[in-house]
C-alpha cells in the first residue's frame, strides 16, 4: 500500500524545538510535501523534498531519506501560532498525479 | 489567500439530497484536485482533472461525480447524501500535471448533512 505514517499528536513547549516524523512506502516514490493546517482552515504549503538531505526555510526545516522512506519536519523556536496539524504528503511516479496525504500530526504548543 | 476559490463556504442539507460544490483554480493552473476531510480524519483524495480531462481517481463514491469545464473551473456533485458525507471538501489546484507540483488549497466547503 501507500501507507504514510506519522504520529497522531505531539506536545511541545513555546520556544523549544520539535521534530515530526513521517514514514512512507519507497516503491515508486517521487517527492514529499509538508503542509500546515490550522483547525477548520485550508492546508498551506511548507516544503517539498525530492533529494536526500535537509532543506531549511526559516524556523522550519524538512529532511528526506529516500532509501529509508523517512522524512521529518523540524520546527525551531516554537510559537503558540505553530499549534496546528502538520500533514506529510507523498507523490509516486507510478500513481498518476495523486498526492497522498497522511492523517497528520496535531501539534500542541504549551506556554 | 491561495487564489483558489470555493463556493459555497457552508452548506446544510438533508439526507437524500444533491449538492454541487464549485471551485475556481488559481489563475493559470490547469490541474484541479478534490479532497474530502471528515472530522479527525486525514485528507482523502477524491479525483483530479487536468485541462478538462480526468487524470486520477481516488476513493470517490459512485454517488459523487466531478467535472472540469473549458474555463477550468470545476464542480463536485454529491448525490443521495448520507449523514456520513458531512465533511469539509477542499479543492486544490496546481500549474500542471505530474508529480511534484505544489498544490494550493481553497478554503473549503463545509457540508453538513442532517
Amino acid at each position: 500500500g501507500q501507507n504514510i505514517d506519522q504520529p497522531t499528536e505531539m506536545t511541545a513547549t513555546e520556544g523549544a524545538i520539535v521534530q515530526i516524523n513521517c514514514t512512507y512506502q519507497t516503491s515508486g516514490f517521487n517527492g514529499l510535501f509538508w503542509y500546515q493546517q490550522h483547525a477548520g482552515e485550508a492546508p498551506t504549503f511548507l516544503s517539498y523534498n525530492v533529494l536526500d538531505g535537509l532543506e531549511e526555510k526559516g524556523r522550519f526545516s524538512s529532511f528526506l531519506s529516500r532509501s529509508k522512506g523517512y522524512s521529518y519536519l523540524l520546527l525551531k523556536e516554537l510559537q503558540m501560532k505553530d499549534s496546528a496539524s502538520y500533514l506529510c504528503a507523498v507523490t509516486y511516479m507510478n500513481r498518476d498525479d495523486k498526492i497522498i496525504f497522511g492523517k497528520g500530526t496535531r501539534l500542541h504548543i504549551l506556554p | 489567500d491561495s487564489g483558489v476559490t470555493q463556493t459555497p463556504k457552508h452548506l446544510i442539507t438533508a439526507t437524500g439530497q444533491r449538492v454541487t460544490l464549485r471551485c475556481s483554480p488559481r489563475s493559470g493552473d490547469l490541474s484541479v484536485y478534490w479532497y474530502q476531510q471528515s472530522l479527525d480524519q486525514g485528507l482523502q483524495f477524491l479525483i483530479q482533472y487536468y485541462n478538462g480531462e480526468e487524470r486520477a481517481k481516488g476513493n470517490i463514491l459512485e454517488r459523487f461525480s466531478a467535472q472540469q469545464f473549458p474555463d477550468l473551473h470545476s464542480e463536485l456533485n454529491l448525490s443521495s447524501l448520507e449523514l456520513g458525507d458531512s465533511a469539509l471538501y477542499f479543492c486544490a489546484s496546481s500549474t500542471r500535471q505530474g508529480s511534484g507540483n505544489t498544490i494550493y488549497f481553497g478554503e473549503g466547503s463545509w457540508l453538513t448533512v442532517v
